[in-house]
C-alpha cells in the first residue's frame, strides 16, 4: 500500500518561507512522477507542481511560478516543495499525490497559513 | 487552460437514490477526465479514471461515462459514506485543472 507523508506546514508571515516534505512508502518511488495539489479553507483543489520520476523535468502553474521550487530525493523517497515570497492567498491545505496526469494516491496533507 | 464546469454544485439526496453529477471541458479533451471523492477532513480519493474505468476497490455503485466535453458520474443506491464532494480533473493538457466539485449531503 502506498503511503504518503507531507510534513512542515505551519504559520508563516507573508514575504517569508517554508519547505514541505512529502515521504513515501510502499511505492518504487523512483518510477513515478510526483506531484503537488493544494486546497483553499473551503475551497476546491488546485495543480501546483509536478516532477517527473527522475527529477529532470519541472512543471509549474503560473500562480507559483517563479516562486516555489519542486524537487525529489530518490534515494530516500522524498518529495519537496520550496516555497518562498509566501503570500496570503497561498494558504491552504497541500497534498502530495502519486502520478502527474491523474492522482491515484495523496497524502492527509500539511497545512501552510500565511499570515501576519 | 482549458476550464472545467459541473453541475450542479450541490444536491440533496437520500440514501438509496440514484445521482448524477455533470462535467464539462471548455475544449475536447478526448477520455482524459478523472473523477475524485472527498469527505469533510481527508484526502481526495480517486474514484474513476479515463472517464469509465473504476478505481480498483471502488464500489460498483460508481459508474462514469462521456468523451470530448461532456462527462457524467452516476451514483446508483447512495450510501451514507457517499455523502462527500466530487471533483473531475482533467489531464489532456498541462496544467491539469480540477472541477469547482459537487457537494451531495443529506436531504
Amino acid at each position: 500500500e502506498v503511503q504518503l507523508l507531507e510534513s512542515g506546514g505551519g504559520l508563516v508571515q507573508p514575504g517569508g518561507s517554508l519547505r514541505l516534505s512529502c515521504a513515501a512508502s510502499g511505492v518504487t518511488f523512483s518510477s513515478y512522477a510526483m506531484s503537488w495539489v493544494r486546497q483553499a479553507p473551503g475551497k476546491g483543489l488546485e495543480w501546483v507542481s509536478t516532477i517527473s520520476d527522475s527529477g529532470d523535468t519541472t512543471y509549474y502553474a503560473d500562480s507559483v511560478k517563479g516562486r516555489f521550487t519542486i524537487s525529489r530525493d530518490n534515494s530516500n523517497n522524498t518529495l519537496y516543495l520550496q516555497m518562498n515570497s509566501l503570500r496570503a492567498e497561498d494558504t491552504a491545505v497541500f497534498y502530495c499525490a502519486k502520478e502527474d496526469d491523474l492522482f491515484d494516491s495523496w497524502g492527509q496533507g500539511t497545512l501552510v497559513t500565511v499570515s501576519s | 487552460d482549458i476550464q472545467m464546469t459541473q453541475s450542479p454544485s450541490s444536491l440533496s439526496a437520500s440514501v438509496g437514490d440514484r445521482i448524477t453529477i455533470t462535467c464539462r471541458a471548455s475544449q475536447s479533451i478526448g477520455n482524459y477526465l478523472h473523477w475524485y471523492q472527498q469527505t469533510p477532513g481527508k484526502a481526495p480519493k480517486l474514484l474513476i479514471y479515463s472517464a469509465s474505468t473504476l478505481e480498483s476497490g471502488v464500489p460498483s455503485r460508481f459508474s462514469g461515462s462521456g468523451s470530448g466535453t461532456d462527462f457524467t458520474l452516476t451514483i446508483t443506491s447512495l450510501q451514507p459514506e457517499d455523502f462527500a464532494t466530487y471533483y473531475c480533473q482533467q489531464s489532456y493538457s498541462t496544467p491539469v485543472t480540477f472541477g469547482p466539485g459537487t457537494k451531495v449531503d443529506i436531504k
